[in-house]
């Protein structure tokens, strides 16, 4: 298995940009997470899924953030319109079970200028 | 809110000795933590889980102690090498994983 897999690794905007994350779990992994790490703050969760619906959302910012898992394959993390203090490492993590560990993906940087 | 602190943001030691980062927690009973490894550039890697009712838990060089009545975890590299050189990531379990911020670890050779 390739693990999971996250794109783009980096992307560069400018303030109000849309910006899309996109995050491929490891098959048969039931539960997914969006994660965004800064050096201030630690790594923060933001939002995760169960069997592709949404459990819990309390993490994300606020409604200029939004996530999507539309197949048990597929979730995007969308930021619109997009600001400075939204600059830091995005990651997407994957676990199968109630239990069982988080694989994490290497990843996305984003810069907002 | 819980709450968990790591100790020290950052730890240098000499390569051979052995290691001990802190994780500390406040309003909460987690069933169980785990410890995660990242290098830079990487998303975390899972290292070791344990259990509220295992006090103890080994894997190779490391060693993980969890005192639920201090609210603690004390992770432990022994005969560190360079290698281990990274940061060291917390988390309790709950609905979701809630982390700390980590400690950097440095081993000097």
């Amino acid at each position: 298995d390739a693990g999971v897999i996250q794109s783009p690794r980096h992307e560069v905007t400018e303030m109000g940009q849309e910006v899309t994350l996109r995050c491929k779990p490891i098959s048969g992994h039931d539960y997914l997470f969006w994660y965004r790490q800064t050096m201030m703050r630690g790594l923060e969760l933001l939002i995760y899924f169960n069997n592709n619906v949404p459990i819990d959302d309390s993490g994300m910012p606020e409604d200029r953030f939004s996530a999507k898992m539309p197949n048990a394959s597929f979730s995007t993390l969308k930021i619109q319109p997009s600001e400075p203090r939204d600059s830091a490492v995005y990651f997407c993590a994957t676990r199968a079970g109630r239990t069982d560990t988080q694989y994490f993906g290497p990843g996305t940087r984003l810069t907002v200028l | 809110s819980q709450k968990i602190e790591q100790n020290s943001e950052a730890l240098n030691i000499q390569e051979g000795k052995t290691a001990t980062l802190t994780c500390n927690y406040t309003n909460y009973s987690p069933a169980y933590l785990q410890w995660y490894r990242q290098d830079p550039g990487r998303g975390p890697v899972f290292l070791l889980l344990i259990r509220e009712n295992e006090k103890e838990k080994r894997k190779e060089r490391l060693k993980v102690t969890f005192d639920t009545t201090l609210k603690q975890s004390l992770f432990h590299i022994t005969a560190s090498q360079p290698a281990d050189s990274a940061t060291y990531l917390c988390a309790l379990d709950g609905n979701q994983f809630y982390f700390g911020t980590g400690t950097s670890l440095t081993v000097i050779p």
